[in-house]
């Protein structure tokens, strides 16, 4: 069974520039979730998808970033423009829906450096 | 407001040997869950361990165990036999009501010395 796939892998930027990440989760999983890395740090949840309806985006900074899960399938996160303190790992992970399904599976996440 | 802490950035152990991994978390629900995850150089997040808060039977996973106390908000991994191979960042995290939301800790980086 293939697991959660996410591109680019790395990513470098100068500041200002947009940016995009893709994520493909897991065949069957409806939940999807970005989360936000900091170098030494846990992750922290951005976004999460049910389906393709965004049902919690409250730690997402609007300003500047947006995703999108139109087919309820992948899931795009843009940032736009991006700022130097935007330098992390962005993990995409998936799940069953359902109630206590807390059993994420993270893919390898991509390493953006904005300079 | 759920929090997860992990009180120990770095641990070290000798292969072979058994070390322990301590975490703290805090939440007001009474139905959650409890992770460890495993996330070795290579950055992929593994889930080593999952531990529903209902259970008093602790789990178990090969040589990997908790240690869960619910009145005291503790919840240890235990690491038997350490291998090499076990070297990585390991972050509790906390999952509770139907937000599917996980609160993850700082993390505490192992190193396996052979």
């Amino acid at each position: 069974e293939a697991g959660v796939v996410q591109s680019p892998r790395y990513k470098i930027i100068e500041k200002k520039q947009p940016v995009a990440f893709w994520c493909n989760p897991i065949s069957g999983h409806n939940t999807l979730y970005w989360y936000r890395q900091n170098l030494g740090q846990g992750p922290e949840l951005l976004i999460r998808y049910e389906n393709e309806e965004a049902v919690d985006d409250s730690q997402l900074p609007k300003d500047r970033f947006s995703a999108e899960r139109l087919k309820g399938v992948d899931s795009t996160l843009k940032i736009q423009p991006a700022e130097l303190g935007d330098s992390a790992v962005y993990l995409c992970a998936s799940s069953i829906s359902g109630a206590n399904s807390y059993e994420q599976y993270f893919g390898p996440g991509t390493r953006l450096t904005v300079t | 407001a759920q929090t997860v802490t992990q009180s120990q950035p770095e641990m070290s152990v000798q292969e072979a040997e058994t070390v322990t991994l301590s975490c703290t978390y805090d939440t007001s629900e009474n139905n959650y869950y409890l992770f460890w995850y495993k996330q070795p150089p290579s950055r992929q997040m593994i889930l080593v361990i999952r531990q529903e808060a209902y259970k008093q039977q602790n789990a178990t996973e090969n040589r990997f165990s908790v240690n869960f106390q619910k009145a005291a908000k503790s919840f240890s991994l235990k690491i038997s036999d350490s291998q090499l191979g076990d070297t990585a960042m390991y972050f509790c995290a906390s999952g509770s009501g139907n937000t599917g939301k996980l609160i993850f800790g700082q993390g505490t980086t192992l190193q396996v010395k052979p």
